[in-house]
């Protein structure tokens, strides 16, 4: 799987949107952009993913650049509750031997503090 | 809520200890799998169950044992442990095994070796 590559941390003002940049400049054309969230204590959550079109849903907006080689999550009213420590994964679409097909694996990902 | 439930939540344990870490699942999924989340570390996969069979052991130290009796439980049993083994392990279950499923975790156990 491609490696991606996050500021470690950011801040964000509560019902501001928070815009949090992803670069993966090695991604293959079969490989989905991931986004999963950890608040402190617990498990992983999944927010979003995509292939190469923006995608929206009721947590999250994925905007993927036309040449893929870099994703922008966006969460258009922060609350504190979105303080968390945020993961952009690239996945291959497809497994085979040669790849980490159905694996998930994270990275260090980028601490969000969303502040009042 | 998940739908994914790990007990314990919090494990302190001596190094000649023998305990078991429990998962469950309610979501009908037939993967399940184990993470080790160290502190200031990425987590990290450890097993990987499909059907009930394992499909993938990340070259974890025979002092973890995994056990999946059916699609709904995971257990993961502990011996022997080092002081470095310390960290929050989480489950996790997803509807089947590949890519393009979402995994779904539960809260962890936050395990303490002394």
């Amino acid at each position: 799987d491609a490696k991606t590559t996050q500021p470690p941390s950011m801040d964000c003002a509560e019902g501001r949107a928070a815009n949090l940049p992803c670069n993966h400049s090695t991604i293959s054309g079969n490989e989905y952009v991931y986004w999963y969230r950890q608040i402190h204590s617990q498990g992983p959550q999944y927010i979003i993913h995509g292939l190469k079109n923006n995608e929206t849903n009721e947590m999250a907006s994925l905007i993927i650049t036309e040449d893929r080689k870099s994703s922008t999550l966006i969460l258009p009213h922060a609350t504190l509750r979105d303080t968390a420590v945020y993961y952009c994964i690239v996945r291959f679409a497809t497994a085979n031997i040669y790849n980490q097909g159905g694996k998930l694996i994270f990275g260090q990902g980028t601490e969000l503090s969303v502040k009042p | 809520e998940t739908g994914v439930t790990q007990t314990p939540r919090h494990l302190v344990m001596g190094m000649t200890n023998k305990k078991s870490l429990k998962c469950e699942q309610h979501l009908g999924h037939n993967a399940m799998y184990w993470y080790k989340q160290s502190a200031k570390k990425p987590l990290e996969l450890m097993f990987v169950y499909n059907f009930k069979e394992q499909t993938e052991n990340n070259s974890v130290p025979s002092r973890f044992s995994p056990e999946c009796p059916n699609s709904s439980h995971l257990f993961l049993h502990l011996h022997t442990l080092q002081p470095e083994d310390s960290a929050l392990y989480l489950c996790a279950s997803s509807p089947r095994l590949g890519v393009g499923e979402k995994l779904f975790f539960g809260s962890g156990t936050q395990l303490s070796v002394l």
